[in-house]
């Protein structure tokens, strides 16, 4: 099956410092959904993206798509306390009968103040 | 609008036993599905109902089996449990299975 491979599987950053986590696929993938679960939590949606080379901006965070539509990176500018979590991206479904999300491993975020 | 709703949260099992778990949609979604998570394997979809029809199944032994009802609630079972069944399963529910997927507090399954 499909898979979505995420680095870095752990990123140490002091508090006001940029983040980026990045996905890669093997293969063209229809659209790339980006989700957050913070410790003790649930997957959270954040986007979702569907055009080759898009771009989308959610406040401080920065998503891309790739040309190719095989990669994607979320981009975090400035982090704060409340951005530490795990963030996952996943193949979206293409539907017609599509596997579920395939989820990376993610990206865990940890903040030192 | 209520969110997804799994029950119970926890549970702690005995190999060789057998689990249900239940997940409540948020209202209007006709789309459930289901995912293991540990800290070794990830997140991994185990499978997904749409209009009580299994419409997606994940790389998952026969042991692991659900259904969904005609109000789109879905239960999923687990039998004869094994300590590798340990996990957070999650539910997540969606308008119909190709957008955005919004998932349930999850059950902490244990199996000692």
């Amino acid at each position: 099956g499909q898979q979505v491979m995420q680095i870095p599987q752990y990123q140490h950053v002091q508090e006001g410092e940029d983040f980026t986590t990045y996905c890669n696929s093997s293969t063209t993938l229809s659209n790339i959904q980006w989700y957050k679960q913070r410790p003790g939590g649930h997957p959270v949606f954040l986007i979702q993206l569907v055009k080759s080379g898009e771009v989308k901006k959610q406040k401080r965070l920065t998503f891309q798509f790739g040309e190719a539509k095989k990669n994607s990176s979320l981009h975090i500018t400035a982090t704060q306390t409340t951005d530490v979590g795990t963030y996952f991206c996943a193949d979206g479904r293409t539907g017609g009968g599509a596997d579920g999300l395939t989820f990376g491993k993610g990206t865990h975020l940890i903040i030192q103040p | 609008k209520a969110g997804v709703t799994q029950t119970p949260r926890y549970l702690i099992k005995t190999r060789g036993q057998q689990v249900t778990l239940s997940c409540s949609p948020i209202s209007g979604h006709r789309s459930v599905s289901w995912y293991q998570q540990t800290p070794g394997q990830g997140l991994q979809f185990l499978f997904e109902y749409f209009s009580e029809t299994q419409r997606n199944k994940g790389n998952f032994p026969g042991r692991f089996s659900g259904r969904q009802f005609s109000n789109s609630r879905s239960e999923m079972n687990v039998s004869t449990l094994e300590l590798g069944d340990s996990a957070l399963y999650l539910c997540a529910s969606s308008n119909n299975g190709r957008t955005e997927a919004f998932f349930g507090q999850g059950t902490r399954l244990t199996v000692v």
